[in-house]
């Protein structure tokens, strides 16, 4: 089965600066997706960045950018130009290519120090 | 326009009794999830419903847990004789099209029904 594992459970970064949120995955499939989801006190999951396993490029979306080493199964979140609105829970998922279910990490909890 | 809702938002219940949580989807969402989260952890996956097809119920943990939909529309899911192990948010999901394809359809998230079994 696969496993997503995240051994931060809490971070902290300071306003402005970047922040880097690991994770690690297990999984038998060459091909698949890979996300970082937020998820404030709303508790509403807000996609943040998708990464396919295809794609040697990593993603980036605004201040949001991934380090995807797919032979080393690791699928890190980089936090650029920290906002006192990043503070939140963020979950690594997986998903394979023809999957229906999507496999959660345990979440990092991150905070924001103005 | 709206997104997904779920109804109740906050829920407390005495173990052995019956809990009905309801998902209205995004109009024109083919996809439908339902997940538990647990406190401090990750999702679980519970169901998963397509359009007609047979829902992929191989995340229910245990034969008190189902779930409804009736084609696009509302889905439903009971829990009978609730234990103190359900006590969880409960997250829908739905989203435009096929999940188990090489396309992704985004996930569009409900705010969750928080349930308390006492």
């Amino acid at each position: 089965a696969q496993t997503v594992t995240q051994s931060q459970p809490e971070m902290s970064v300071q306003e402005a600066e970047t922040v880097t949120l690991s994770c690690t995955y297990d999984t038998s499939e060459s091909d698949y997706y890979l996300f970082w989801y937020k998820q404030p006190p709303s508790r509403q999951m807000i996609l943040v960045i998708r990464q396919e396993a295809y794609k040697q490029q990593n993603a980036t979306e605004n201040r949001f950018s991934v380090n995807f080493q797919k032979a080393a199964k690791s699928f890190s979140l980089k936090i650029s130009d920290s906002q006192l609105g990043d503070a939140a829970m963020y979950f690594c998922a997986y998903r394979a290519f023809t999957g229906n279910q999507f496999y959660f990490g345990t979440g990092t909890s991150l905070t924001v120090i103005p | 326009g709206a997104g997904v809702s779920q109804s109740p938002s906050n829920k407390v219940t005495e173990k052995g009794k019956d809990v009905e949580l309801r998902c209205d989807p995004i109009s024109g969402h083919t996809a439908l999830y339902w997940y538990r989260q647990r406190l401090g952890q990750g999702l679980e996956f519970l169901i998963y419903f397509q359009g007609n097809s047979a829902p992929d119920k191989s995340g229910l943990p245990s034969d008190r847990f189902s779930a409804e939909r009736t084609g696009e529309s509302v889905s439903t899911l009971t829990i009978q004789r609730t234990q103190q192990e359900d006590s969880a948010v409960y997250l829908c999901a739905s989203s435009t099209g096929l999940a188990g394809t090489t396309t992704y359809y985004e996930q569009y998230f409900g705010p969750g029904t928080r349930l308390t079994v006492t």
